[in-house]
């Protein structure tokens, strides 16, 4: 099928070990911030988000941090499993009603089992 | 729960022809969205619904593309005359309520190749 990842960074990551995927934006007016994750063959699915607000936020084995000082924002997923290869999309608006999204560059996860 | 649906997966044709693609969001969603991911890159924003409304179409280029809802639940997004550049898988996504904050679910996508 056709390769969402081609010529994207990648991180290959040892299966069981924590992944950190880092992002950096560009608007310092973004508000909030978005992790999505696309398969293969697949539309991106979200992951979790972060308004400006915050500088922390976790979920079910991942967390994202937001440093606004350097407009940078990583993921963290602990206990990385086969499943979570994919390629990771940050993404920025203004709102968090999702107007005007813009997505970052993305970085492939390879999960070595 | 069915998600957003798109039709067809795939499409080839050549330059200077037209193209449509049809999206389906998910039932009782008021927003729809189109966006076009180029291979390798990140999915970028073309036009954005609210029920059958123009939120946001600035990134839309109006010389070729045009999209239409008209009911507010089913869009198409059409291209005429597509260019090589214009390859890329086209996402529909949709969301509950702009205003509501809440996530936005998308499709497979179609992917255009451009000959």
């Amino acid at each position: 099928g056709e390769s969402v990842g081609l010529h994207l960074p990648t991180l290959s990551v040892q299966e069981g070990d924590n992944s950190i995927i880092n992002c950096a934006y560009s608007n310092s007016a973004s508000d909030y911030f978005i992790w999505y994750k696309q398969e293969s063959g697949k539309g991106p699915q979200f992951i979790i988000d972060i308004r400006s607000n915050m500088d922390k936020r976790q979920g079910q084995r991942v967390t994202v941090l937001l440093n606004k000082t350097v407009k940078h924002l990583s993921l963290q997923i602990a206990a990385t499993q086969p499943g979570d290869s994919a390629v990771y999309f940050c993404a920025e608006t203004l709102s968090r009603g999702y107007q005007k999204v813009t997505f970052g560059t993305g970085t492939k996860l390879q999960v070595i089992p | 729960e069915a998600g957003v649906a798109q039709s067809p997966r795939y499409k080839i044709i050549e330059k200077r022809q037209s193209v449509a693609f049809w999206c389906n969001p998910i039932s009782g969603h008021a927003t729809l969205y189109w966006y076009q991911q180029i291979l390798g890159q990140g999915p970028k924003l073309l036009i954005q619904f609210q029920n059958n409304g123009v939120v946001d179409d600035s990134q839309l280029p109006k010389d070729r593309f045009s999209a239409e809802r008209l009911k507010g639940v089913d869009s198409t997004l059409k291209i005429q005359p597509a260019k090589l550049e214009d390859s890329a898988v086209y996402l529909c996504a949709s969301s509950l309520n702009r205003a509501r904050d809440t996530e936005a679910f998308f499709g497979q996508g179609t992917r255009l190749t451009v000959v």
